[in-house]
């Protein structure tokens, strides 16, 4: 069975500085994929970043980059030059099923930049 | 980009009430639909997967006769909670996919917010 762990419940980030949201993975299968989604307190999931399993090199996507180490099954996010726009939960998920794939969720981490 | 749209964004409905939710693909065809419900300060469990034109999968757990989904074309999903009590007070959302493949990401609707008196 997929499982999706994120281990933590609440960060905090100074504006401007980095910082990165862990998230671990568990599969047998040889083809996957994992994707980032930020949810704002309104509620609305919002797409930010993609990796293939089969990828050779990390995905970055403006100030987001994806830390995929396969070995490990992690896939963390790192967000660069942290804005107080990004205080939101972020929710790391894994594709399954293939092309027609259906998403499993972490359990999420709330992240909140100070000023 | 893709977009879904969902409505309503809020119901408050007495118990007993059947609701219907909506969820639309408003600048693709997505012949897949997901609907999923999210419990405050919780994830988001996948409940179903809304087939165009066929009966849509229901996760283990989900009682497809309490929520029944409809899924009558390739820009339409609704999503009915039948004879709702106050345990189906959650966080409803959709979500949808405009290209098959799997690096293609699922797009979400706003959400709605069931609130079961």
């Amino acid at each position: 069975a997929q499982k999706i762990t994120q281990t933590q419940p609440g960060m905090f980030v100074q504006e401007k500085e980095a910082v990165t949201l862990d998230c671990t993975y568990d599969t047998s299968d040889p083809s996957y994929g994992l994707f980032w989604y930020k949810q704002p307190s309104s509620g609305e999931m919002i797409f930010l970043i993609y990796q293939g399993s089969y990828d050779q090199q990390n995905a970055t996507e403006g100030r987001y980059s994806l830390n995929f180490q396969k070995a490990r099954k992690s896939a963390n996010l790192v967000i660069s030059a942290s804005q107080l726009g990004d205080s939101a939960m972020y929710f790391c998920a894994m594709a399954r099923g293939g092309s027609n794939y259906k998403l499993t969720f972490g359990k999420g981490t709330l992240l909140t930049v100070n000023p | 980009g893709a977009v879904v749209s969902q409505h309503p964004s809020r119901v408050i409905c007495k118990s007993g009430t059947s609701v219907k939710i909506e969820c639309r693909s408003l600048d693709f065809q997505a012949t897949t639909m997901f609907w999923y419900r999210q419990f405050p300060k919780q994830s988001l469990m996948l409940m179903a997967t809304s087939n165009e034109g066929s009966k849509a999968t229901y996760e283990q757990g989900v009682e497809k006769d309490k929520f029944l989904i409809n899924h009558a074309s390739l820009t339409l999903s609704t999503l009915t909670v039948t004879s709702a009590h106050p345990e189906d007070s959650s966080f409803y959302i959709c979500s949808a996919r405009d290209l098959q493949g799997l690096n293609q990401p699922q797009h979400f609707g706003d959400g709605t917010r069931l609130s079961i008196l």
